[in-house]
């Protein structure tokens, strides 16, 4: 039972435009929300978070949005860069200060010169 | 300060030998993650230590896993009997459990089972 679904496995924009990654969930108790991003060898390393009492997040380049009654959240990344070149993973977690994330499968993200 | 560390980087093993995996968190951080991404996957969750409580192990797949939170800092992620479908990369997080904060994660320990 996949609670954090990202279903589409792979993104390819050019370097200047805007990239945006989805992400849908399905347990309703999810209250807390965060993109992780992981290049190869290395960790996931934490992007942006959203608790599910804003609808939007703004950090930089990064824009996290949520939607609750869709179930959905989507991050944006205004203006892509070659270096935002990685896997990025969506999480969610039942409660905001127990940090036992659910993540999605992951969405590679390829941003062309 | 440093980040979280994890040991070996890589492991390649016999099917059936048992293997450590260890976890040095960043200090000062009560909570501790374990983690396992197989290939093409996303991160699954493994184990949980929060202080002195009993551990969350509700993703621990067999009996063959184990792992253990020695003084509240190291942890050691034991798997026993290793099988082919252990093969993955295990992730280390911990965080600053006293507030709201996401998980910092080592960079694994990349797990072949031959």
């Amino acid at each position: 039972d996949q609670q954090v679904k990202q279903n589409s496995p792979s993104l390819s924009v050019q370097e200047g435009r805007i990239s945006i990654l989805n992400c849908d969930y399905t347990n309703s108790m999810f209250d807390y929300f965060l993109w992780y991003k992981k290049y190869p060898a290395e960790g996931p390393t934490f992007l942006i978070s959203i608790s599910s009492i804003k609808d939007k997040n703004e950090d930089g380049r990064f824009t996290v949005f949520l939607n609750k009654s869709a179930k959905h959240l989507s991050l944006h990344i205004v203006p892509s860069q070659p270096g935002d070149s990685a896997v990025y993973f969506c999480a969610a977690s039942g409660s905001s200060n127990t940090g036992k994330l659910i993540f999605g499968q992951g969405t590679t993200l390829q941003v062309k010169p | 300060g440093a980040g979280v560390s994890q040991s070996p980087s890589n492991k390649v093993t016999e099917k059936g030998k048992d293997v450590e995996l260890r976890c040095d968190p960043i200090s000062g951080h009560t909570a501790l993650y374990w983690y396992r991404q197989s290939l093409g996957q996303g991160l699954e969750f493994l184990i949980y230590f929060q202080g002195n409580s009993a551990p969350d192990k509700s993703g621990l797949p067999s009996d063959r896993f184990s792992a253990e939170r020695t003084g509240g800092s190291v942890s050691t992620l034991t798997i026993q009997r290793t099988q082919q479908e252990d093969s993955a990369v295990y992730l280390c997080a911990s965080r600053d459990a006293g507030k709201i904060s996401p998980l910092h994660f080592g960079n694994g320990t990349r797990l072949t089972v031959t």
